[in-house]
Order: structure tokens, then sequence, then C-alpha cells
């Protein structure tokens, strides 16, 4: 079935440091990808999205792309801050029919470090 | 992007009680998403709702411990039955997947701590 993988947490950095937090996915079709972020006590937010192969987003200098060959969707950022602390979930909704159900990775925790 | 009201924000009930949380949004939708997120853990979705039919739930889930109505395009409410410590979860309601590719929102969640 349709799943997604990331990797284990939490990652502790110092504040500027270089962020990556990898993602997998395994889907049929073509899924549309997506990571969230939760702050302290918050709901969860969008941070961005993609819909096809080879696409990029990006969204408060956090960027990831969409690798179909790879089936990945790797969350970056080129220098982190200490409001950047949060756990970050990768998603991703079904390719084949537009069933609207999210199917999430189980969160990576960051803490970024002054 | 809609925006959505979800309350209570948090509570603490007595095991054996019910407790039911509402989601208001600002924009008609189709589709509303229910999600419990247990301590630690992600986000494991718990049913769909759609407007005029019964909700459908996922597997784990069911309607006698989860009742879910869904009386227009803009309100739902989840009702927790019969809570034990083991239902002491964030719910979060959600909206979005009216197209390919459009982002979903969250309400800011329900923090349940059942004693």
């Amino acid at each position: 079935g349709n799943s997604v993988t990331q990797m284990e947490g939490p990652v502790t950095l110092s504040e500027e440091a270089f962020l990556t937090i990898n993602c997998t996915y395994t889907a049929t079709g073509y899924p549309s990808l997506f990571w969230y972020v939760q702050y302290p006590g918050e709901g969860l937010q969008l941070l961005l999205k993609a819909t096809k192969a080879d696409d990029k987003g990006s969204n408060k200098g956090f960027e990831a792309t969409y690798r179909k060959e790879t089936t990945s969707f790797h969350l970056e950022k080129g220098s982190v801050q200490v409001s950047d602390s949060a756990v970050y979930f990768c998603a991703l909704t079904h390719g084949s029919s537009n069933t609207g159900k999210l199917i999430f990775g189980q969160g990576t925790t960051l803490q970024v470090k002054p | 992007s809609a925006v959505i009201s979800q309350k209570p924000s948090r509570d603490i009930c007595q095991r054996g009680t019910s407790l039911t949380i509402q989601c208001q949004v600002d924009s008609q939708v189709t589709m509303m998403f229910w999600y419990r997120q247990q301590p630690g853990q992600s986000l494991t979705l718990i049913a769909t709702a759609n407007q005029g039919s019964e909700a459908t739930y996922e597997s784990g889930f069911v309607i006698d411990k989860f009742p879910i109505s869904r009386p227009n395009l803009t309100f739902s409410t989840l009702t927790v039955s019969n809570m034990s410590p083991e239902d002491s979860s964030i719910y979060l309601c959600s909206v979005g997947g009216e197209q390919r590719g459009y982002g979903y929102t969250f309400g800011s969640g329900t923090r349940l701590t059942v004693v």
C-alpha cells in the first residue's frame, strides 16, 4: 500500500546550519507530496507541496524536490533558525484517485540551538 | 485557503464520558477529515465526512466509538464516546483535497486528556 518514511529524529542543529530531512514514499500512480510543520502546542501548517515529478516546492527558505526516480521528497534549508524548531511531517495523497486522504510519515523533530 | 475554527482547544475528561469536538469552516467544502495524533506519534486518519452521507471510517475506527455528523458543507462534529485513558490524543479536523495537489488545511486541534 501507500506509505511515507521519514528519517528518525530528533535532529539537533546549531543556528545557521544546513538542514536535510529525508522522506521517501511508496505509492501507486502519481501522488502529490507535502511537507507540514507543527510548532509546539499548535496544529499543522502546510509548509510546501509538489504535484508532479521534478516540481520544487519552496516556502520560508525551505525547499523540496519531487524525485520520482528515487521516490523521494527531501526537505532542505540552507540556514536554520531557532524559530524553525518544530516537528516536520512528510505526507502524500493517493495518486490513483482523488480521495483526498493524506498519508503521513512518522514526523521528524527538529531542535535548533542558538 | 479555508480557515477552520476547532473547539474546544483542550479538555480533561473523566473515563466513561463522551466529548464532542466541533469544526467550523469559513467556506463550503465537500470533504472534511478527522485525524488522531497520539502522544509523540504521527497523524492517523479516523474518517472522512461528506455532507449528506455516512462518514467513511478507516480500519480500526468504528462509528459507535467515533460518531461523526456533517449537517452542512461548513460544519462537522466528532464525538469520542465512552472514553478511556487510551483516547488521550490530539484530534484534528482538516479540509482540502478538492482538486489534485491542493493543500490541506488543519484546525488547531483538540488536546484531550482522559483521567
